[in-house]
């Protein structure tokens, strides 16, 4: 079975300023997806950025990159120029490679907070 | 195009009652999936449907129960309603139910049990 692992609760930090998130993560398989999710108040879960486990290159999305460490277990998010918008639960996520597969397992999420 | 959609916004109901909850893929999305989300915890995966078969099913109690529907939209249902319950009630689709393809989710059903 798979764990996700958010050991920051909360965070805040000021508008424009770069922020990072972490992620750790357990398995023994070695193909697979993660994922960072944002939560906003309105609920929906809206995705933020993708890495596929295969590539080494991190993946990067506008302001949003991430640093993608497979030995380690580490996924964390870098969140640069930060803007009012941003405020929300984040989370990530976890997702076995497979055709007919779509479960994902998730951290606890961090509540992320931009100052103006 | 209109994203997921699920009904009812929000539901309160009582110990023992039963309810259905309702979700409306992305148009041309045949995967289903449903999570649970309990306050201040991440969502939980329920069941996964793919052309209206069951394609993976979390550590719930047969109280879930699920089913997807030739149009794609899906139900789930909870019987025997328990305190525990109360939650918000995820769905997501996708094109094809491959990990490949990214998940779309709705707002959400918000369950409160009295």
């Amino acid at each position: 079975a798979q764990t996700v692992t958010q050991s920051q609760p909360e965070m805040s930090v000021q508008e424009a300023e770069t922020v990072t998130l972490s992620c750790t993560y357990d398995t023994s398989e070695s193909n697979y997806y993660l994922f960072w999710y944002k939560q906003p108040p309105s609920r929906q879960m809206i995705l933020v950025i993708r890495q596929e486990a295969y590539k080494q290159q991190n993946a990067t999305e506008n302001r949003f990159s991430v640093n993608f460490q497979k030995a380690a277990k580490s996924f964390s998010l870098k969140i640069s120029d930060s803007q009012l918008g941003d405020t929300a639960m984040y989370f990530c996520a976890f997702m076995k490679l497979g055709f007919g597969n779509e479960k994902l397992t998730f951290g606890t999420g961090t509540r992320l907070t931009i100052i103006p | 195009d209109a994203g997921v959609t699920q009904s009812p916004t929000h539901l309160i109901k009582t110990r023992g009652q039963h309810v259905t909850l309702r979700c409306s893929p992305i148009s041309g999305h045949k995967s289903v999936s449903w999570y649970q989300q309990v306050l201040g915890q991440g969502p939980q995966f329920i069941f996964q449907y793919y052309e209206k078969e069951e394609r993976g099913r979390g550590n719930f109690p047969d109280r879930f129960s699920a089913r997807q529907f030739p149009n794609y939209s899906s139900e789930l249902n909870v019987n025997a309603l328990l305190l525990g319950d109360s939650a918000l009630y995820l769905c997501a689709s996708s094109l094809l139910g491959t990990s490949n393809q990214p998940q779309h989710f709705g707002d959400g059903t918000r369950l409160s049990i009295l």
